[in-house]
Formats: structure tokens, sequence, C-alpha cells
């Protein structure tokens, strides 16, 4: 039981199209990242939302962004999709960071 | 910022022996978890260990703070152990650093 919820599983895109990946957090779990992993590759941090603002940012381009709802749920949009964005995208929340983060099953997205 | 250094980065062994996995931490963190990771991308929590030690039945952990290092022990290793094992560090800025990860292969 994970408790955090991500979709779609799997998706496939053309190159230029955008993208809106969703995650369903733990209720309670104010503390929302989200993160890209290349095949072979750790997680590499994108950003993270507190309360629906963003507090944190990894070295992403602007055409990655996010929100986050009063329902704990979270979105990660992606603008004009390049070959390169083909990877496993995750999402982790937190209800106290010193508790740790619980992480999502990913979706896992192709960029053709 | 900070760096996170797993090793081994492969690890290759035989059913029933015991591995030790290394992680190495460059600054002062605020937490740190072992996650495995299964051959379907999910990442498995395994511990929550920002110092001390813990056990849960065949795997335990050690982080020593104050030296920057945490150790994942995995005794008497099963097929199911594969995968790959990364180490997780929260800085100060609330951030998550993940390590490369070790992949570990376990023969029957």
């Amino acid at each position: 039981e994970t408790g955090v919820t991500q979709s779609p599983t799997h998706l496939i895109k053309t190159r230029g199209q955008q993208v809106t990946l969703r995650c369903s957090s733990q209720s309670g779990h104010n503390t929302v990242s989200w993160y890209q992993q290349a095949l072979g590759q750790g997680p590499q941090f994108i950003f993270q939302y507190y309360r629906e603002e963003e507090n944190g940012r990894g070295n992403f381009p602007p055409r990655f962004s996010g929100l986050q709802f009063p329902n704990y749920s979270s979105e990660l949009n992606v603008n004009a999709l390049e070959l390169d964005d083909s990877a496993l995208y995750l999402c982790a929340s937190s209800q106290d960071s010193r508790r740790g983060y619980t992480f999502g099953s990913g979706t896992r997205l192709t960029v053709v | 910022g900070i760096q996170v250094e797993q090793s081994p980065p492969d690890l290759i062994l035989q059913e029933g022996a015991n591995s030790t996995l290394r992680c190495n931490f460059s600054d002062s963190v605020n937490n740190l978890q072992w996650f495995h990771q299964n051959p379907w991308g999910q990442l498995i929590n395994l511990f929550y260990i920002p110092s001390g030690t813990k056990q849960n039945g065949r795997l335990s952990a050690t982080t020593v703070a104050t030296e920057r290092y945490s150790l994942l022990y995995i005794s008497s290793s099963q097929t199911t152990d594969s995968g790959v094992y990364f180490c997780a560090v929260e800085n100060r800025d609330d951030k998550i650093i993940f390590g490369k990860g070790t992949r570990l292969h376990i023969l029957p």
C-alpha cells in the first residue's frame, strides 16, 4: 500500500506536444515532489510543492510546470516535449519530511 | 549542491550470500532513506534512517551522520532481493537528492 497513485501508468506522445501527469497523495500529505528518472539513472528532482505553493525547483526548464490542489492531488505539465523527456516520472508525498517520503509507481512517458 | 555516491554500482551474488551497500554524502543532511526499486519502477521505502541503526527482517541499515555515510546490509539474499537500491538524502532546503543506485542481481 503506497497511498500515492499516479496516472496514467504509460503514455506515448509526439515531440512538440504537451502532457499532463497526475498524482493523488495520501490525505494530510502537504508536501509533494516530482522526479524524472531516465533509464539506468537515479531520480532527478524536478520541483516540490507545499500547501499549493512551489517551494523548490531542480535544474529543469520552465516548460516543466506543476500544480498542487487542496485535495492533495497534483499535476506535472510538460510543454513542447522533446525526445529526451522520455523517462519515468515519479511523484512523492510526505506529511512531515522527518517521516520520509512515499513514492507512487510512476508514469512512463515515451516521446517519439 | 550535495553529492550522493553509492557503491558498488553493480553487485552479483549467489542466493544465500550477504551484502553491504554503501552511501556517502558530501554535506550534512536532514534525513536519509533507502529504497528498493522493483522491475516495474516502484520505489519501495526500506528505511528512513537519518542516524543510528534499524533492522527489518533480513535487512538492516546504519547511518553515521557525523561521518556522512550510511550502510545497507542484506543477509541471506534471495532472488526477490534483485533490483536497484537507492540512497536518498534530504538536504537543508528539504529537497531529496538520490544517488545513482546499486544494481543487485541475486543468482539462484
